[in-house]
């Protein structure tokens, strides 16, 4: 069955940073591939998504880039703030409209000044 | 981005009294929604789908009476938790998808807290 496999944190970086957090899924078909973004105490915010092949997601200086032969969507961002401190989830939705996302187990990511 | 309302987003409840927690889309037609449970540190747990006006389908060893789903519109699904016990404690997440588009919109979650 489709799954995903995000790496596992704690993530700890100093403020300015390269973010790099790895995921990898396996899928039949075409899945689209999600970062969401878990602020404590909230639920789930989209952060960025990606349809197809070689498509990139970006938001917030926060990129992904849709890997087909390494079946990988690695989140990546520049330079990190303190604000960026949360839970990112990795996930994937099947072509069958009405199915759940399917998500990583997330990672935790804590930015210091 | 698609809003999705949940409410309330603390509870707390004595042991044996039943919660309900209730989860709107706001601004579009929800025609799945799924209710997640997430524990501390953890990922989130796929309790049950719903699709509107049909009866919810659970995740194996979710208890269908204990959580009772209900997904009467397009916009607006409940969860009840009947006869809450403290092991029920958690933090429940709604989400939402329309039909034609790919990803979910989550609400911003309720902590249950039975005492």
């Amino acid at each position: 069955g489709n799954s995903v496999t995000q790496m596992e944190g704690p993530v700890t970086l100093s403020e300015e940073a390269f973010l790099t957090i790895n995921c990898t899924y396996t899928a039949t078909g075409y899945p689209s591939l999600f970062w969401y973004v878990q602020y404590p105490g909230e639920g789930l915010q989209l952060l960025l998504k990606a349809t197809k092949a070689d498509d990139k997601g970006s938001n917030k200086g926060f990129e992904a880039t849709y890997r087909k032969e390494t079946t990988s969507f690695h989140l990546e961002k520049g330079s990190v703030q303190v604000s960026d401190s949360a839970v990112y989830f990795c996930a994937l939705s099947d072509s069958q409209a009405g199915t759940a996302l399917i998500f990583g187990k997330g990672t935790t990511l804590s930015v210091s000044s | 981005g698609a809003v999705v309302s949940q409410h309330p987003s603390r509870v707390i409840c004595k042991s044996g009294t039943s919660v309900k927690i209730e989860c709107r889309s706001l601004d579009f037609q929800a025609t799945t929604m799924f209710w997640y449970r997430q524990f501390p540190k953890q990922s989130l747990m796929l309790m049950a789908t719903s699709n509107e006006g049909s009866k919810a389908t659970y995740e194996q060893g979710v208890e269908k009476d204990k959580f009772l789903i209900n997904h009467a519109s397009l916009t607006l699904s409940t969860l009840t938790v009947t006869s809450a016990h403290p092991e029920d404690s958690s933090f429940y997440i709604c989400s939402a998808r329309e039909r034609t588009v790919t990803e979910a919109f989550f609400g911003q979650g309720t902590r249950l807290t039975v005492v």
